[in-house]
């Protein structure tokens, strides 16, 4: 079984200071690991994704992920936080594609992480 | 990428009630998804959409709740059936596209329950 962990309901950060979001994983195989953002009355938006290669992946709006398979986590990163970054991210991880259809499997969600960005 | 359009946005219904909500994409996916996320919780995926066929439905909902149609590859319906306020969340349209391995997603349906 597949699971994601986000282990902070909140992030606080000031304006301009570092930000990460913490998530861990379990999966039986090979990981393939998304995040995703929610800003207020609005859809999940596609941030990155790790499917394989670097384990330094980069994103939109400047966010970047790092995997690390030996502490089995794909924290959020953002060097340099905006105001308007405060929304909520999930975390998630997919199984590998199903065999006999095109489709890869399905999609495990965190519970989500609010970041709150003050000026 | 793909444009979701999700129908409506947002909609104040009775109990006992029912509510259908539209997902429209702008390009053919390959598969069609419907989370629902309750307040404050995360992402619960409620069933796949199958082109032509009925639909693949999770663990804990049924088609007589939820049914759902998916007449061709752009365009998919979610019935909520005979609401309750239990059934007050936000509903999600998802697809994914032809060899990619992220979905994307509607702006959802918020829906309350009265």
């Amino acid at each position: 079984a597949q699971s994601v962990a986000q282990p902070e309901d909140q992030v606080n950060v000031a304006e301009g200071n570092p930000l990460t979001v913490k998530c861990t994983y379990s999966v039986s195989g090979n990981p393939y690991l998304f995040w995703y953002v929610q800003y207020p009355n609005r859809g999940l938006q596609f941030l990155l994704k790790y499917i394989t290669g670097d384990n330094l992946v980069k994103g939109s709006y400047g966010f970047e992920a790092e995997f690390n398979k030996s502490q089995t986590s794909f924290h959020l990163k953002k060097p340099s936080a905006l105001v308007s970054d405060s929304a909520l991210y999930f975390c998630a991880v997919r199984d590998l594609p199903r065999s006999g259809t095109d489709s890869w499997g399905k999609f495990q969600f965190g519970a989500g992480t609010q970041v709150v960005v003050t000026p | 990428s793909a444009v979701i359009s999700q129908k409506p946005s947002r909609d104040i219904c009775q109990r006992g009630t029912s509510l259908t909500i539209q997902c429209q994409v702008d390009s053919q996916v390959t598969m069609m998804f419907w989370y629902r996320q309750q307040p404050g919780q995360s992402l619960t995926l409620i069933a796949t959409a199958n082109q032509g066929s009925e639909a693949t439905y999770e663990s804990g909902f049924v088609i007589d709740k939820f049914p759902i149609s998916r007449p061709n590859l752009t365009f998919s319906t979610l019935t909520v059936s005979n609401m309750s306020p239990e059934d007050s969340s936000i509903y999600l349209c998802s697809v994914e596209l032809y060899m990619n391995t992220e979905a994307f997603f509607g702006q959802g349906t918020r829906l309350t329950v009265v």
